[in-house]
């Protein structure tokens, strides 16, 4: 099926430096999200885009984090600065405009901060 | 807000006996959201196991089943029959449909399959 792919799998950076976690989406898919997951916990919405814009964003998606798709390239989670509870696996997803709560998921990629 | 409730694992069953995952759901935001398993295998990503938009019908894939029931707001995961090949974590998870679509999980099944 349609694959999804995150760059880094691993990334492990000290509290208060920046990190971009990569995604890259299916090919033919517009609408991309992150989504969170804490160890021992449920995979959290954090945001969806669409268009060179943010659609929605829940209250995980604080001011440190940002997100783009530049030129249709890697679409990116940002986090400046990091903060130690911003350790998770971040899940990447596109879907299709017309159905887009049928979402493909990226393997994750697992930060931690130190 | 929207929240899903399922088994907590691990839950481990042997090859070709039956398995239920149950799933809960309880949907704020929207009256009728989609509902969804989603599948991760060892060393794998999510993915979409099968999805079920009406109440009342019954989605299936790969020997599995599971019916929307709006009455008890449930999505129960079923197989007659479980393979080695079955084990990984199991999700449930609603959608909230239309635009600006977002899926809200349940914490995951560890499922093992005993040959």
């Amino acid at each position: 099926g349609p694959k999804v792919l995150q760059i880094p799998s691993h990334q492990i950076i000290d509290m208060g430096q920046m990190v971009t976690l990569n995604c890259d989406p299916v090919s033919n898919h517009l609408y991309f999200y992150w989504y969170k997951q804490i160890l021992g916990q449920q995979m959290e919405f954090l945001v969806n885009f669409y268009n060179g814009k943010v659609m929605e964003k829940s209250k995980l998606f604080k001011d440190q984090f940002s997100v783009e798709r530049p030129d249709g390239s890697y679409f990116t989670l940002k986090i400046q600065p990091t903060a130690l509870e911003d350790s998770a696996v971040y899940f990447c997803a596109s879907s299709l405009a017309n159905n887009q709560d049928t979402q493909y998921f990226g393997p994750g990629t697992r930060l931690l901060v130190l | 807000g929207d929240s899903v409730t399922q088994t907590e694992g691990p839950v481990t069953v042997s090859e070709s006996e039956s398995l239920i995952i149950n799933c809960t759901y309880s949907a704020t935001s929207i009256a009728y959201p989609n509902l969804f398993w989603y599948v991760r295998y060892p060393g794998e990503g999510l993915q979409l196991l099968l999805k079920v938009i009406t109440a009342g019908q019954k989605g299936s894939s790969r020997g599995f089943e599971a019916t929307y029931n709006k009455e008890t707001t449930s999505f129960h995961l079923q197989k007659a029959s479980v393979q080695e090949s079955d084990s990984a974590v199991y999700y449930c998870a609603l959608g909230s449909g239309g635009s600006n679509a977002k899926l809200t999980f349940g914490k995951g099944t560890k499922l093992s399959v005993k040959s």
